[in-house]
């Protein structure tokens, strides 16, 4: 069955490290998304993508990067980590191509906790 | 800027106890209005698309309904298992993909 999948699911990193967090779809789609949730915030849009060596920024995008290679990830970056960006981070993909329905699939999540 | 706002932030029902969610939002242009299932610890569960005002879609206990204004999801006749939090989202006319949520209505339904 077509999935997304998130690595790792949970991280503990320190302030100025640089961590990377994968995302990886099996379904083809073309659009890709990065969120973080926090309380009190609900879900924020960081980077989203339309397909291979497209990126665009989103919401909350400042200390964050993303590059997109492949149809099937798009690795979100934290150049260098802070406290602030502690949070639970989730992938979604959609494809509009051919459906009504639009909507984003979401993975199951990466909690990040920078000391 | 789009916004999305929901409410109650928390529903306390007994189990049977029929009820609504409300999602108000402010999207230039609407394309298209999300809800979603949030269980602890798992990523967003899609429940329902809904495109333009007066269109209705059911899922068992589920009933969404759209205006022009906001959204609602009703809950009929409750169970345990409903407990979760429920996301609202908008996509703008603007805003190709790229879904604005509210902060989620956290729904308890006690046996």
């Amino acid at each position: 069955d077509a999935e997304i999948t998130q690595s790792p699911r949970h991280k503990i990193t320190e302030t100025g490290r640089q961590v990377t967090l994968a995302c990886h779809q099996t379904w083809n789609h073309n659009n890709m998304f990065w969120y973080r949730q926090d309380l009190g915030h609900g879900l924020r849009l960081i980077h989203y993508s339309y397909g291979v060596q497209d990126t665009n920024k989103g919401e909350v995008s400042d200390g964050y990067s993303v590059s997109r290679s492949n149809t099937e990830d798009l690795p979100l970056t934290l150049e260098s980590a802070a406290s602030s960006q502690t949070s639970v981070y989730f992938c979604a993909s959609s494809d509009r191509a051919g459906g009504n329905e639009d909507e984003q699939f979401f993975g199951p999540g990466t909690r990040l906790t920078v000391l | 800027e789009d916004q999305v706002t929901q409410s109650p932030e928390a529903l306390r029902l007994q189990e049977g106890e029929s009820s609504s969610l409300n999602c108000s939002y402010t999207v230039s242009g609407l394309r298209g209005l999300f809800w979603y299932r949030q269980d602890p610890g798992k990523g967003p569960e899609f429940l329902f698309t809904l495109y333009s005002a007066g269109e209705e879609k059911e899922k068992e206990r589920l009933k969404a309904t759209l205006t022009k204004k906001e959204s609602f999801l009703h809950i009929t006749a409750p169970k345990p298992e409903d407990s979760a939090t429920y996301l609202c989202a908008a996509e703008g006319g603007t805003s190709y993909g790229k879904l604005t949520f509210g902060q989620g209505t956290i729904l308890t339904v006690h046996p």
